[in-house]
């Protein structure tokens, strides 16, 4: 079956470390997107990636990174420059014409001890 | 004024009951209109994508766009327990990737009581 997988489900990490979230899809999907969701706030766009090794920030890129360097894949590094990196973190994808729906991922949860 | 308001809840209604969720827009040029329901700890599922005006209806399902009122709304029949989850609705002004241009709401949290 196509669709998105994101791991790890649960992560911990101790303040200053960075961590790597990944993202793989098997949907053939040019454009692929990272957002962050925290209670009562929605869903904020943290990068997206239109075509391989091009990406653009969104509206909280800081303290975060990204790479594209293959298709299928979108990782998102949190890095220890993030002052409150404890959220849920969902991956998607999208076709790049046609409709504008994305098919998101199960999602990681992210919690900094 | 936010672009996408859209009521948090929660919503409580008892099962076999119609459901009415709703989002106001801002932005005129919103043309593309969705609805994704998400489970706790899940990502978000499509439900609905509508284009422009006018009602559309999967199964239980029924999506409505009033433009004119910058108002969306998406109807719930027989509601079942298993439709508890956050509603989100999501709008564009253009068809195409690019995440820059879609706008979510912070979601509506049903539960339907047995």
């Amino acid at each position: 079956d196509g669709g998105i997988t994101q791991s790890p489900k649960y992560l911990f990490r101790k303040e200053g470390q960075n961590v790597t979230l990944s993202c793989e899809q098997n949907l053939n999907h040019d454009a692929m997107y990272w957002y962050r969701q925290d209670p009562g706030q929605g869903l904020r766009l943290i990068y997206y990636s239109q075509i391989v090794n091009d990406f653009q920030k969104g509206d909280i890129a800081e303290g975060y990174s990204v790479s594209r360097e293959k298709k299928e894949s979108f990782p998102l590094t949190v890095t220890s420059a993030q002052k409150n990196p404890t959220a849920f973190y969902l991956c998607a994808s999208s076709m790049v014409s046609g409709a504008n729906v994305l098919t998101f991922g199960a999602g990681s949860r992210l919690t900094v001890l | 004024q936010k672009e996408v308001e859209q009521d948090p809840g929660p919503l409580s209604v008892p099962e076999g009951a119609i459901v009415s969720l709703n989002c106001t827009y801002s932005n005129s040029a919103f043309q593309y209109f969705m609805w994704y329901r998400q489970y706790s700890r899940k990502g978000p599922e499509l439900l609905m994508y509508t284009y422009s005006s006018g009602n559309k209806e999967d199964g239980r399902f029924t999506a409505q766009v009033d433009k004119s009122s910058k108002y969306i709304s998406l109807f719930i029949r027989d509601s079942q327990p298993s439709d508890s989850a956050t509603y989100l609705c999501a709008m564009s002004a253009h068809s195409g990737g690019g995440a820059d241009g879609l706008t979510f709401g912070k979601g509506t949290h049903l539960i339907i009581q047995p």
